[in-house]
């Protein structure tokens, strides 16, 4: 089983800060997924990156898959930007994307 | 589109009952998912579908079973219900495994006394 970290747990910031959310695992991956969960329990898948770097709006997402590490990152937070962001990785380099592994999230909330 | 749709989103079971989560898609994904999610702790698979007649367990299945006869639909069958079943429940659905992200349902709220 693949062991997902992800940092901080909880992060507070004011409306237009640059956030940053990390995601680390211990099993090397062929892709990672970032999700957001709004606060009525709502889930949206976010990211599936395998390499690079991601954008999609204000979200950019990172993978060094050699370092097995992801980061999240926010531009010009707004408190609608207010959720839980969840990662999650496959059992290995070599699975598919059934039996992920997921963080327990970080939970932001943007202060306006 | 209504993408992935759960019934009931709450619901309270007594130890002992039995009862079934309904999970419908209409965008044709060929894997569901059942997911349960408890305070603190990440998602955590209950079953998988990759088709219609195929499913496998994930990593929390007992207690719990399923059957896929149609694309769309993906129940989940609580048997004998306990405490430790309390939980919020998802069901999701993905194209190809994933690749192109999961969509989830809203969920299901189900609290065992």
């Amino acid at each position: 089983k693949n062991e997902v970290e992800q940092s901080p747990q909880n992060l507070t910031a004011q409306e237009g800060e640059f956030i940053t959310i990390n995601c680390s695992y211990s099993v090397g991956i062929s892709a990672l997924h970032w999700l957001q969960q709004h606060p009525g329990g709502g889930i949206v898948s976010l990211f599936m990156l395998s390499s690079g770097k991601k954008k999609h709006g204000r979200l950019i997402a990172t993978i060094n898959i050699q370092e097995k590490h992801s980061s999240l990152h926010i531009t010009a937070s707004h408190p609608r930007d207010s959720a839980v962001y969840i990662c999650a990785v496959p059992p290995g380099a070599l699975f598919g994307n059934e039996k992920l592994t997921f963080g327990t999230g970080t939970r932001l909330t943007i202060i306006p | 589109n209504a993408g992935v749709t759960q019934t009931p989103k709450f619901r309270i079971l007594k130890i002992g009952q039995s009862m079934t989560l309904q999970c419908t898609q209409d965008m044709n994904h060929n894997y569901m998912y059942w997911y349960r999610q408890d305070p603190g702790m990440g998602l955590k698979l209950i079953y998988y579908s990759v088709g219609a007649g195929i499913t496998d367990k994930g990593e929390v299945p007992n207690g719990y079973n399923v059957s896929r006869s149609t694309t769309e639909d993906f129940p989940l069958r609580l048997e004998l219900a306990a405490p430790s079943q309390t939980s919020v429940y998802f069901c999701a659905s993905s194209y190809s495994g994933g690749l192109y992200g999961y969509t989830f349902g809203s969920g299901t709220r189900l609290t065992v006394v």
